[in-house]
């Protein structure tokens, strides 16, 4: 299993720009969450999903926006890229118990 | 849910020595605490938890320990090596989200 995989690594946004941060899982997880992580930060959760079909806002849902059409894939969209946004998003899987997380984009928005 | 404390948020220690992070919640509802450990660059993997109705769990080096009465829980690692040198966030769980702490920088001096 290649466990959970997101796409791009890096990315540098300009200010009204929008962008899709893929987030895909082998493990048929049904649990699936987009978090940010700001430096000195821990991570807040953005939107989760339960299920295909199925999502709910996080703490932090403002600016982005998910889609759960499958099991395996959960991409997070930004329509309007803002300086805030500046983060390293890290998506994540939930089976039982244990979070799996992918190895995160680091997005820079100037 | 919302309000995860962990101190503190640097520690060094030298090779052998035990490192203590602390973390304290809100959320009487709360009823699983796992901890991570992120190295540069990656997601967070998790290392330990504990379910509300344990008050500590081991393994190997590591150990949790949980006060539900005080609602708070601690990391305790001992015989600390430089390979221990990370970021450690604990979180806590109710219902479908996780909290994180804010992270603790551990630095292993060999």
């Amino acid at each position: 299993n290649a466990g959970v995989t997101q796409t791009p690594k890096f990315r540098i946004l300009k200010i009204g720009q929008s962008m899709t941060l893929q987030c895909t899982q082998d493990m048929n997880h049904n649990y699936m969450y987009w978090y940010r992580q700001d430096p000195g930060m821990g991570l807040k959760l953005i939107y989760y999903s339960v299920g295909a079909g199925i999502t709910d806002k996080g703490e932090v849902p403002n600016g982005y926006n998910v889609s759960r059409s499958t099991t395996e894939d959960f991409p997070l969209r930004l329509e309007l890229a803002a300086p805030s946004q500046t983060s390293v998003y890290f998506c994540a899987s939930h089976f039982g118990s244990e979070q799996f997380f992918g190895p995160g984009t680091r997005l820079t928005v100037l | 849910g919302e309000n995860v404390e962990q101190h503190p948020s640097t520690l060094s220690v030298q090779e052998g020595d035990s490192a203590v992070i602390k973390c304290t919640y809100s959320d009487s509802a709360s009823n699983y605490f796992p901890w991570y450990k992120q190295e540069l660059g990656k997601g967070p993997q998790l290392i330990i938890d504990i379910r509300s109705n344990v008050g500590e769990k081991k393994d190997q080096r590591i150990a949790v320990t949980l006060n539900k009465t005080a609602k708070h829980f601690s990391l305790h690692i001992t015989e600390t090596q430089p390979e221990d040198s990370a970021v450690y966030f604990c979180a806590e769980n109710t219902g479908n989200q996780f909290y994180f702490g804010t992270g603790t920088s551990l630095t292993v001096i060999p």
